[in-house]
């Protein structure tokens, strides 16, 4: 079945080290990525989203993603977590184009201070 | 703007209740969707409307769910009878025609059934 894979389940980290959470998809043909993010308490919130262009796609607070066409990959990094980072991160994946959202297990990051 | 607003936000009910989730989308907003969110099975689209108009109701798990859009600022996502295994997260996330691939989401409504 077409899926969306994100590898790590919990990631604890220390404020000021590196992070990066995997995502992979199993959809084929051109693909609409996201990335959101679930705060403690919170709703979630869109982090960054490519569709075309530049495979590098920076978004808010420091989070950027690189798509990979070739291993269908669209990894979320930050180069130094805060504690406020700290939260659940989803990738989703438009395979159609028509706006329906299939959303990976999700990652909780837990950054400790 | 005050978001994608839910109700109620927690919900606890029996086994064979009918449960009413609601949702007033972004005003503005066209498109309203609505998902489940469990351990087991993640966040799962459920259905999603555009302008009022359901479009896709294929991840409604069965005929106990229902949803309906009586107009632009108003949505019931309604389980009747409800089961134990209907205990999830529910949200509810609107767009605008504008930004059709950015969907807003709502706190969501936490649904425990006993």
């Amino acid at each position: 079945a077409q899926s969306v894979s994100q590898h790590n389940h919990h990631v604890i980290l220390s404020e000021a080290a590196s992070l990066e959470l995997g995502c992979n998809y199993s959809y084929g043909g051109t693909v609409n990525l996201f990335w959101y993010v679930q705060y403690p308490g919170q709703h979630l919130q869109l982090l960054l989203k490519y569709f075309s262009g530049d495979p590098l796609v920076k978004g808010i607070k420091g989070f950027e993603a690189e798509f990979i066409k070739s291993k269908f990959s669209f990894n979320l990094r930050k180069p130094s977590v805060q504690w406020s980072d700290t939260a659940e991160y989803f990738c989703a994946v438009d395979p159609s184009n028509d706006y329906k959202l299939s959303f990976g297990a999700g990652t909780t990051v837990t950054v400790r201070a | 703007d005050a978001g994608v607003i839910q109700s109620p936000r927690h919900e606890v009910t029996e086994m064979g209740q009918e449960v009413t989730l609601r949702c007033k989308p972004i005003s503005g907003h066209n498109s309203l969707f609505w998902y489940r969110q469990t351990m087991m099975r993640g966040l799962e689209l459920l259905i999603y409307f555009n302008n009022n108009v359901p479009i896709d109701d294929s991840g409604m798990p069965e005929d106990r769910f229902s949803a309906k859009m009586p107009n632009a600022s108003f949505s019931t996502l309604k389980i009747q009878p409800s089961e134990p295994r209907d205990s999830a997260v529910y949200f509810c996330a609107s767009s605008s025609y504008l930004d059709t691939d950015t969907q807003y989401f709502g706190p969501g409504t936490r649904l425990t059934v006993l």
